[in-house]
């Protein structure tokens, strides 16, 4: 079965340093990866995946992360924050089947706090 | 920019009672997801469907929970009588399949519940 670890449970960052969270995954095959972010009592918003192909991949908001098999990692990077980036950071894991990804494995969240 | 819709967004109930928490997913999309999420943790798979049909209700507490998608489109997830350790957040997500199997899941506001 897949996982999923975010290590760091809270981050606060000052508005304008750069930001990276970490996501390590196991997973057998070659997974579908992802990243949300949820804002206090909202849903999720996809900010970016990785299927295959380039390993830095582009998201939105000015977000990018870099699938590293050899770490089996999918750490999220921001190169300035910006005080509207405080909210909650969820790394998901999917596995391939007839239906897709079948089910979503979630880590359990990275708070990130945004300081003046 | 299609959406995801969840009502109600917060729900506050007795234990014993019962609930039900109504999801329209984006247009077209044809595989329909349920999770909970409780407090400081990530979501975790309730239900899914593809179409009309359930796919995987593996995580889903059959003896108080239940949920249909009648005519393949919208859905109804209920509980009946709600616990006290039912209170967490209800999120619904829809998607549709690319190529390759490539998915990505699409989540609404999520619904809100408070079991007293």
């Amino acid at each position: 079965a897949q996982s999923v670890t975010q290590p760091d449970i809270h981050i606060t960052v000052s508005e304008g340093a750069s930001l990276e969270l970490r996501c390590n995954y196991s997973y057998g095959a070659t997974p579908y990866l992802f990243w949300y972010v949820q804002s206090p009592g909202q849903g999720l918003q996809l900010l970016l995946k990785y299927f295959s192909g380039d390993t830095l991949v582009q998201g939105i908001k000015g977000f990018e992360a870099e699938f590293k098999r050899s770490q089996s990692s999918f750490n999220l990077r921001k190169p300035s924050v910006h005080w509207s980036d405080a909210a909650e950071y969820f790394c998901a894991v999917g596995a391939g089947s007839n239906f897709g990804n079948e089910k979503l494995t979630f880590g359990t969240g990275t708070r990130l706090t945004i300081i003046p | 920019e299609a959406e995801v819709a969840q009502s109600p967004r917060y729900k506050i109930t007795e234990k014993s009672q019962a609930v039900a928490f109504w999801c329209d997913p984006i247009s077209g999309h044809a595989t329909l997801y349920w999770y909970r999420q409780i407090l400081g943790q990530g979501p975790e798979l309730l239900v899914q469907f593809q179409d009309e049909s359930v796919v995987d209700d593996s995580q889903l507490p059959k003896d108080r929970f239940s949920a249909e998608r009648l005519k393949g489109v919208d859905s109804t997830l209920k509980i009946q009588p709600a616990e006290l350790g039912d209170s967490a957040m209800y999120l619904c997500a829809s998607s549709f399949l690319l190529a390759g199997n490539q998915e990505t899941q699409y989540f609404g506001p999520g619904t809100r519940l408070l079991v007293l």
